[in-house]
């Protein structure tokens, strides 16, 4: 089975600072890699993908992540964070659960806090 | 107009009750899914189902039945609630059975009392 780990329970930073929310997968295969945010008492809200193609993808609200093969990470950036990005974010993966089809397998999640 | 809609947002119930969770989807997506956030905000996935077709079930008590009447909707009942059943489900859809992006409700808080 495919799996992420992010490391981080919390993750602190300065509004206006660069922000980085660390994710690592274990996979067979070529990884199908996400990111996704959940604000207090709502929804996941699917921030960015990556399948194929360049190693840096570009996401929603100003958010990218970059896939790196030989490390096997899918951190998720940002270079300059405001308070509302305040979040729980998931780091998620492809994973195959029978012939033809898939789910997705979510790590435990990191908190960001932005501080004013 | 909102994608991925749940009802009730919030359940408080009795230990022993049956409940049903509501979800619809106007996405056109034909696979849907529930899943649970425990406390710790752990998510896991219980169903999916694709054209009404169940495709996953994962290790789920057989309390909990999905049913999916047609592809835009997919409902949760659960029969014998227990304490442990307490947390927040939430229903997401997506199109195709290859794992693409998700759309998530915004969640139905069940607490059993």
């Amino acid at each position: 089975a495919q799996s992420v780990a992010q490391p981080e329970d919390q993750v602190n930073v300065a509004e206006g600072n660069p922000l980085t929310v660390k994710c690592t997968y274990s996979v067979s295969g070529n990884p199908y890699l996400f990111w996704y945010v959940q604000y207090p008492n709502r929804g996941l809200q699917f921030l960015l993908k990556y399948i194929t193609g360049d190693n840096l993808v570009k996401g929603s609200y100003g958010f990218e992540a970059e896939f790196n093969k030989s490390q096997t990470s899918f951190h998720l950036k940002k270079p300059s964070a405001l308070v509302s990005d305040s979040a729980l974010y998931f780091c998620a993966v492809r994973d195959r659960q029978r012939a033809g089809s898939y789910q997705l397998t979510f790590g435990k999640g990191t908190k960001l806090s932005v501080i004013p | 107009d909102t994608a991925v809609s749940q009802t009730p947002k919030y359940l408080v119930t009795q230990m022993g009750n049956d409940k049903s969770i509501k979800c619809e989807q106007n996405l056109g997506h034909d696979t849907m899914y529930w899943y649970k956030q425990d406390s710790k905000k752990f998510l896991k996935i219980m169903f999916s189902y694709n054209n009404k077709e169940l495709i996953i079930n994962e290790t789920v008590p057989n309390r909990f039945s999905p049913k999916s009447p047609d592809k835009a909707h997919l409902n949760l009942h659960i029969n014998s609630l227990e304490l442990g059943d307490s947390a927040v489900y939430f229903c997401a859809s997506s199109q195709g059975l290859a794992g693409g992006e998700q759309f998530f409700g915004p969640g139905t808080r069940l607490t059993v009392l």
